[in-house]
């Protein structure tokens, strides 16, 4: 069975400093990854996503997020935030099945002048 | 493109009561799914279908019927509401599983 961990259940931090937003996944096969932002009152959307290949992703809104397999993890980072990130942050695991994602329990980034 | 609609956007429900919520896309999507959110547990599939005529259950379907008898519509059933499933229902589409879910707006469901 697949899990995912989200370390932080919030995050409080200052505009325009660095934010990481930490994911740590479980698995027995190989995974997708996904990162996803929900902010208040909307849906998911989609910031970035790692199917294969490099293991730094660049998503959208300046975020990246790097794949450690040694580590099981899929951190998400922006160099410098905006208020207007304040939201709602999901990492989610996927891989085994027909679209059967798994999602963390989400991450709450508050963005404060 | 409106992507994925659903509705009602909000629905209060006496304990007993059943209910559809509906959901579309216009995507041409295979992969459809229904989520719901409750704080402190992000989100758990529901029901999940890879194709017309084709479903399946996800982490937590007891309480919920799902059928999907085309391709642009996935509607979810509740058959006896029940305070526990006080929740915001989201439903998503892909076009295959490695590929983006593009989820709705969402449906905020309270049963007194």
């Amino acid at each position: 069975a697949q899990s995912v961990t989200q370390l932080d259940s919030q995050v409080p931090v200052f505009e325009e400093a660095p934010v990481e937003l930490r994911c740590n996944y479980s698995s027995s096969v190989s995974v997708y990854l996904f990162w996803y932002v929900q902010y208040p009152n909307q849906g998911l959307q989609l910031l970035l996503k790692y199917l294969s290949g490099s293991t730094l992703v660049k998503g959208i809104n300046g975020f990246e997020a790097e794949f450690n397999k040694s580590q099981t993890s899929f951190h998400l980072r922006k160099p410098s935030v905006h208020i207007s990130d304040t939201a709602e942050y999901f990492c989610a695991v996927g891989g085994t099945g027909f679209q059967k994602l798994v999602f963390g329990t989400g991450t709450r980034l508050l963005v404060s002048p | 493109n409106a992507g994925v609609t659903q509705t009602p956007k909000f629905q209060v429900l006496k304990t007993g009561q059943s209910m559809t919520l509906q959901c579309a896309q216009d995507m041409n999507h295979e992969y459809m799914s229904w989520y719901r959110q409750d704080p402190g547990m992000g989100l758990r599939l529901i029901h999940y279908s890879v194709g017309a005529g084709i479903t399946d259950q996800g982490e937590v379907p007891n309480g919920y019927n799902v059928s999907r008898s085309t391709t642009e519509d996935f509607p979810l059933r509740l058959l006896s509401a029940a305070p526990s499933q006080t929740s915001v229902y989201f439903c998503a589409s892909s076009r295959d599983r490695e590929e983006t879910q593009y989820f709705g707006p969402g449906t905020r469901l309270l049963v007194l």
